[in-house]
């Protein structure tokens, strides 16, 4: 079992740019969750899908966040344009039915310049 | 804001058993009492959860009390693999929305 999969691990880009993160499920699971972490904010949930499906994206900071799940194994965190304030890690975590636990990948540390 | 209240930080010798505290005074019937870590530039990953009852597994036990409103985490024969940070999480049995709080960093010593 290869685990939660995210890519890439670092990125480093300049304010205004496009920012793309990639999250591959484990195999078999249907849920996933993208969260950010920083040092002020700690750990904090951005958007949850179900079934390819967005549950609840009240966390996503603004418009310049989308998410999308394109199928049932791969998911897209994207920033547009990118500000300093976006630096963090992104985590995305994916769990099998809606009372298994949750199942993080490596998460991808972002810093914008 | 959490639902949880922790120790922000713990030290440990190693080989003992460490004893996490938790306080969840506001928990309510059908909500489930979590346990993560998350090692220094990893993902958080899951350790242990209840309801009610203590429970054990292969990482550790979790403890909690009659009334539900506090438990303990703990790490029998702890080792210096075991330092990271652990976050007591309380959530309504659909592993969702979970809300991590600031959780407690446990250091183990040599």
């Amino acid at each position: 079992d290869a685990g939660v999969i995210q890519s890439p691990r670092h990125e480093v880009t300049e304010m205004g740019q496009e920012v793309t993160l990639r999250c591959k499920l484990i195999s078999g699971h249907n849920s996933l969750f993208w969260y950010r972490q920083t040092m002020m904010r700690g750990l904090e949930l951005l958007i949850y899908f179900n079934n390819n499906v967005p549950i609840d994206d009240s966390g996503m900071p603004e418009d310049r966040f989308s998410a999308k799940m394109p199928n049932a194994s791969f998911s897209t965190l994207k920033i547009q344009p990118s500000e300093p304030r976006d630096s963090a890690v992104y985590f995305c975590a994916s769990i099998q039915g809606p009372t298994d636990t949750q199942y993080f990948g490596p998460g991808t540390r972002l810093t914008v310049l | 804001d959490a639902k949880t209240t922790q120790p922000p930080s713990m030290d440990c010798a190693e080989g003992r058993a460490a004893n996490l505290p938790c306080n969840h005074s506001t928990i309510s019937g059908n909500e489930y009492v979590y346990w993560y870590r998350q090692i220094h530039s990893q993902g958080p990953q899951y350790i242990i959860h209840g309801l009610k009852n203590n429970e054990t597994n292969e990482m550790a036990s979790l403890i909690i009390t009659e009334d539900r409103k506090s438990s303990t985490l703990i790490l029998p024969h702890a080792t210096l693999r075991d330092t990271a940070v652990y976050y007591c999480i309380v959530e309504g049995g659909s592993n969702y929305q979970l809300i991590w709080g600031a959780g407690t960093k446990l250091i183990i010593k040599p």
